[in-house]
């Protein structure tokens, strides 16, 4: 069974680029399609980025200018870099992946809480 | 851009009634649609994916339906656990959206 964890700083400054990492066990980063997924405190859900190890990658047009998605095969590993952070970015972001048609989410970390504050 | 809205914001009911949540999305879309429940403090789990199919482990009182424009999440029997936030999803063009949730409370 593939499980996911998500790590990051907790708190960001504004203006700093935030990073994370999702960490895959029980499967192959490679075999997958991944996604990073943040939800504003009390909100809904909102994509942001769309990764396959060999197929490419696509961002919400938002969020396009400043994240940036990657797999790192060798450590099994998802991340993701946001820059110039402002207080809108505080949210719970989870990273969720999926098998076959790329259409769903069979797979969701915990998610990790980042805040932007000075 | 497809938009996803789901209808109600919130749906009151009890223990052992039937649920009832729509999703409508702003143009006619394939079938490929999502459902997610999200329990407080917890992460999204798939329920149904392609619109009617019940992803692994899941009870069969979920049941999802539609074509077209308009889709529903039926719950047959509300049981306890099954109080929680409900997304339908839907992935277009490798851009995913979600609709902005109905929270099926207890009345």
């Amino acid at each position: 069974q593939v499980q996911l964890q998500e790590s990051g700083p907790g708190l960001v400054k504004p203006s700093e680029t935030l990073s994370l990492i999702c960490t895959v066990s029980g499967g192959s980063v490679t075999r997958y399609f991944w996604s990073w997924i943040r939800q504003s405190p009390g909100k809904g859900l909102e994509w942001i980025a769309y990764i396959y190890y060999s197929g490419g990658s696509n961002y919400d047009p938002s969020l396009r200018s400043r994240a940036t998605i990657s797999v790192d095969a060798s450590k099994n590993q998802l991340s993701m870099r946001l820059s110039s952070v402002t207080a809108a970015d505080t949210a719970l972001y989870y990273c969720a992946g999926g098998r076959g048609r790329v259409t769903h989410f069979d797979y969701w970390g915990p998610g990790t809480l980042v805040t932007v504050s000075s | 851009e497809i938009v996803l809205t789901q209808s109600p914001a919130t749906l009151s009911s009890s223990p052992g009634e039937r649920a009832t949540l729509s999703c409508r999305a702003s143009q006619t879309i394939d079938t490929y649609l999502a459902w997610y429940q999200q329990r407080p403090g917890q992460a999204p789990r798939l329920l149904i994916y392609h619109a009617s199919n019940r992803a692994t482990g899941i009870p069969a009182r979920f049941s999802g339906s539609g074509s077209g424009a308009d889709f529903t999440l039926t719950i047959s029997s509300l049981e306890p656990e099954d109080f929680a936030v409900y997304y339908c999803q839907y992935r277009d063009n490798l851009r995913w959206t979600f609709g902005q949730g109905t929270k099926v409370e207890l009345k």
